[in-house]
């Protein structure tokens, strides 16, 4: 069965420093999402991307933030300047379409990466 | 403000039994609620998914209900297994041309006892 997939599992940053999560949504799927859960805490929207372009964000999404589809297949979210704050577990999803039924919706998650600001 | 809040936070049973999660929302526009299963760790897991015109749905030993007239729902475990420990979130999905969007919920966190 087709799965999101996320790079890598865990990774250890310095604070001020960029990193690059990876994410390779189902492939027939059209909408992309980044989630975030700071430990403990609920599962909170970041942004959702259609067809090459931020459809909407949340305002976590500040500036730091950026997503990227750089080919066909990944789908990226870069921190420029990572924060203490930012550490967290980041979760991709994505989901067919956005369509009343809920089987063209329905988002599929990544199992997530651990990100840890030092 | 959309909001989806849940209860109890933390719950433990003895394997076997039963147990109902209680799930309240104030999300608009109102799409379709679902419950996930969320392992320590991993990503959410999809149990039910629900829209405004149905009133329960099952899956195995899960089964969900909603009333969307008082913005609530619940996911009742039948017959637990020591498998089913894990946190059980509400999520409300809301449906915009741009695209769609999740709330969540706190989650509540289930331990399964032998």
């Amino acid at each position: 069965e087709p799965e999101v997939t996320q790079t890598p599992s865990h990774q250890v940053t310095q604070m001020g420093q960029e990193v690059i999560l990876r994410c390779v949504p189902i492939s027939n799927h059209l909408y992309f999402y980044w989630y975030r859960q700071i430990l403990g805490q609920k599962v909170e929207f970041l942004v959702s991307f259609y067809n090459n372009e931020i459809s909407e964000k949340s305002e976590i999404f500040d500036d730091q933030f950026s997503v990227e589809r750089p080919d066909g297949s990944n789908f990226t979210l870069k921190i420029r300047s990572t924060k203490l704050e930012d550490s967290a577990m980041y979760f991709c999803a994505s989901s067919p379409g956005t369509g009343i039924g809920t089987s063209t919706n329905e988002q599929f998650f990544g199992p997530g990466t651990r990100l840890t600001v030092l | 403000k959309n909001q989806v809040e849940q209860s109890p936070q933390s719950l433990i049973i003895l394997e076997g039994k039963n147990c109902t999660l209680q799930c309240n929302y104030t999300v608009s526009p109102f799409s379709n609620l679902r419950w996930y299963k969320q392992d320590t760790g991993r990503g959410p897991v999809s149990l039910t998914i629900m829209t405004f015109s149905e009133n329960t749905k099952s899956n195995g030993r899960y089964t969900a209900t909603l009333d969307a007239d008082t913005k609530q729902s619940s996911l009742h475990i039948t017959a637990s297994q020591l498998s089913d420990s894990a946190s059980y979130i509400c999520v409300v999905l809301s449906i915009k041309a741009a695209g769609n969007k999740l709330t969540f919920g706190g989650g509540t966190r289930v331990l399964v006892k032998p």
